[in-house]
């Protein structure tokens, strides 16, 4: 089955250390997202990409970058990884312009000690 | 930008009893709303959704709303059972070229036997 991946699923890294986020996906939709999920504050746009030239911020852009290095992968770096950065973050892919499904990722638990 | 606002943040209610869930947007431009649900450990999947031009979907034991004058759209849950307990999120976007979701908050949603 055409899938959403994500890499690694589980992480504990040190506070300051620059961290990679990975997905990859096989559905062979043109848009991905990044949302970090924290209880309480539900799923939180990070930043989104509509084809491999466009990257956009999201609603909490700060401390985190990206990179759209094919239409399949899109990763998600943390430059200096600080604690309040410790959440479960998604990505999540959609077939292109128009209202349609979001296909979410597994998740990646990332813990900053 | 969207902003939504989602109620209750936790439900608990008796198998067989109905659930509702309640969320209202702020852009009077969105015109899409899914329904995410999220069990324990797993990743958000959509359960129904809806367009504005449509006032009220149903499938199966679950059903939406969707009032525009007055911004909320609604998840209804009849016949609760045990396996609908998770993390129910809303959502809502205004589609085209600028498609992204806006997330609620998240409702947790227990159905005791």
């Amino acid at each position: 089955d055409a899938d959403v991946t994500q890499t690694p699923r589980n992480r504990i890294t040190k506070t300051g250390k620059r961290i990679m986020l990975e997905c990859s996906q096989t559905k062979g939709h043109d848009r991905m997202y990044w949302y970090r999920q924290d209880p309480g504050l539900g799923l939180r746009l990070i930043y989104y990409s509509f084809d491999v030239k466009d990257i956009n911020k999201g609603e909490i852009s700060d401390g985190y970058s990206v990179s759209r290095q094919a239409q399949a992968k899109f990763s998600l770096s943390l430059e200096s990884a600080i604690p309040n950065q410790t959440a479960l973050y998604f990505c999540a892919t959609s077939l292109g312009a128009g209202n349609t499904e979001a296909f979410f990722g597994q998740g990646t638990r990332l813990t900053v000690v | 930008g969207e902003n939504v606002e989602q109620h209750p943040s936790t439900l608990s209610v008796q198998e067989g009893d109905s659930a509702v869930i309640k969320c209202t947007y702020s852009d009077s431009a969105s015109n899409y709303f899914p329904w995410y649900k999220q069990e324990l450990g797993k990743r958000p999947q959509l359960i129904i959704d809806i367009r504005s031009n449509v006032g009220e979907k149903k499938d199966q034991r679950i059903a939406v709303t969707l009032n525009k004058t007055a911004k909320h759209f609604s998840l209804h849950i009849t016949e609760t059972q045990p396996e609908d307990s998770a993390v129910y999120f809303c959502a809502a976007s205004t589609g085209g070229s600028n498609y992204k979701l806006t997330f609620g908050k998240g409702t947790l949603l227990t159905v005791n036997p």
